[in-house]
């Protein structure tokens, strides 16, 4: 196992237009998080999923965003009609989850979205 | 109102030198991790602390966490260049359910040769 992947590692996009962002978590990692960095700034959390199941999502996130596990192993992000204010890094974590504390996530190395 | 405050936000040092960093809140947590990260990487962990009064060490680096489990620190001991980078900490409440870690926003360590 590699660890998670991300892909694209890097995307430009112009306002308006929809991107979608991958990730492949470790595979016995049960639990695979999204969040947002930009710069200055502590990673934001944006939703989390057990498997198939999205358990949580940010009150922050606008109905632009949506994220899917279809088969509890890889996830997309999407994102419609891009604004600039969405450009920032996009992390993705996984865990083995099943814990009443957390032992600590590995990233991937994310997915910087420009919007010009 | 960040649940984390870190400080300090940035900190330059001579190679050699020791330092420390914080990560305090005024919630309790279940465990507190912290984490470095590089300029355009996502984080690694560095470690996991669960109790409180916890003292765990990694080579040059220190961390604890506090008797309440409410903060927690980090201290370097003859800082390298490779030290360099945004420290990260990052829990879970301990009134929540097992779930999301929230962040700090990290203190960026500048180690000059």
């Amino acid at each position: 196992d590699t660890g998670v992947s991300q892909d694209p590692r890097h995307k430009i996009t112009k306002r308006g237009q929809n991107v979608t962002f991958r990730c492949d978590p470790i595979s016995e990692h049960n639990r695979l998080y999204w969040y947002r960095q930009t710069l200055g700034q502590g990673p934001e959390f944006l939703t989390y999923f057990q498997n198939e199941a999205q358990l949580e999502k940010s009150r922050l996130l606008s109905d632009r965003f949506s994220a899917e596990r279809p088969k509890g192993s890889f996830s997309t992000l999407e994102i419609q009609r891009t604004e600039q204010g969405d450009s920032a890094m996009y992390l993705c974590a996984s865990d083995k989850g099943g814990q009443r504390a957390n032992y600590g996530y590995t990233f991937g190395s994310g997915t910087r979205l420009t919007v010009v | 109102t960040q649940l984390l405050e870190q400080s300090p936000q940035f900190l330059s040092i001579q190679e050699g030198e020791n330092l420390t960093v914080y990560c305090n809140s005024s919630s309790v947590f279940s465990s507190l991790q912290w984490y470095r990260q590089e300029p355009g990487e996502g984080p690694v962990l560095l470690v996991t602390v669960v109790t409180g009064g916890e003292v765990k060490k990694l080579k040059r680096l220190t961390f604890q966490f506090g008797d309440a489990r409410k903060d927690s620190s980090l201290h370097i001991t003859a800082a390298q260049p490779g030290d360099t980078g945004l420290y990260l900490c990052a829990g879970m409440p301990h009134n929540t359910n097992a779930g999301k870690s929230t962040f700090g926003d990290g203190t960026t360590l500048t180690v000059k040769p």
